[in-house]
């Protein structure tokens, strides 16, 4: 079946440095991804929808200059969090529909731990 | 979307059957009801979905009420590695795999 990708895994990073976490599409065309972030014991939760060739729409109160999302190509969206905080640690996990929309592929998340 | 409702956590004995009750008594006409699995530390997997008719995969079994006000997930021989978050999500799809999770049920299968 279609796989999403992500890397890297896992990043420890000091507080105030930015961090850049890809995801990918490995063997179909994504003009659509989603982010989610997801707090210790807690559900996921949508920060923002990335388009391909157009700007990223992100969900009430996530900080747009904070998490800037590009998606460069039909397989790959990047999520940079600039100037990150002890705050910002969190499982980040990224989704790409399929070509019908009735079902996504999550990619195996990124373990964000900030010092 | 229609809000969805499920158990906080459930037990099952390997090698039998896990019911999983979802109740989505607000669903629309237009939406499915979908179901995703996460298992600890990994990304959520997709498992099935399905509008007013029962379906079975591989994976799972699906069983809508007629009135569509609820469902349930079935495993039908679960095993250890089964053990994981279950989301019941109902989405009309126009959302175009906009997923809104709940706190799904914590399924946790005994040897």
């Amino acid at each position: 079946g279609a796989v999403v990708s992500q890397h890297p895994s896992r990043v420890i990073c000091k507080s105030g440095t930015s961090v850049k976490i890809e995801c990918r599409s490995l063997d179909f065309q994504a003009t659509t991804m989603f982010w989610y972030r997801q707090f210790p014991k807690q559900s996921l939760m949508l920060m923002a929808t990335s388009n391909e060739g157009s700007k990223a729409t992100y969900e009430q109160g996530v900080e747009k200059d904070k998490f800037l999302i590009n998606h460069a190509s039909l397989t790959l969206s990047t999520l940079t969090v600039t100037s990150a905080h002890p705050e910002d640690s969190s499982f980040y996990i990224c989704s790409a529909p399929t070509s019908t929309g009735d079902t996504q592929y999550f990619g195996p998340g990124t373990r964000l731990t900030v010092l | 979307d229609a809000k969805t409702t499920q158990p906080p956590s459930m037990d099952c004995a390997e090698g039998r059957a896990a019911n999983l009750p979802c109740n989505h008594s607000t669903i629309s006409g237009n939406e499915y009801v979908y179901w995703y699995r996460q298992i600890h530390s990994q990304g959520p997997q997709y498992i099935i979905h399905g509008l007013k008719n029962n379906e079975t995969n591989e994976m799972a079994s699906l069983i809508i009420t007629e009135d569509r006000k609820s469902s349930t997930l079935i495993l039908p021989h679960a095993t250890l590695r089964d053990t994981a978050v279950y989301y019941c999500i109902v989405d009309s799809g126009t959302s175009y795999g906009k997923l809104t999770f709940g706190q799904g049920t914590i399924l946790t299968v005994h040897p």
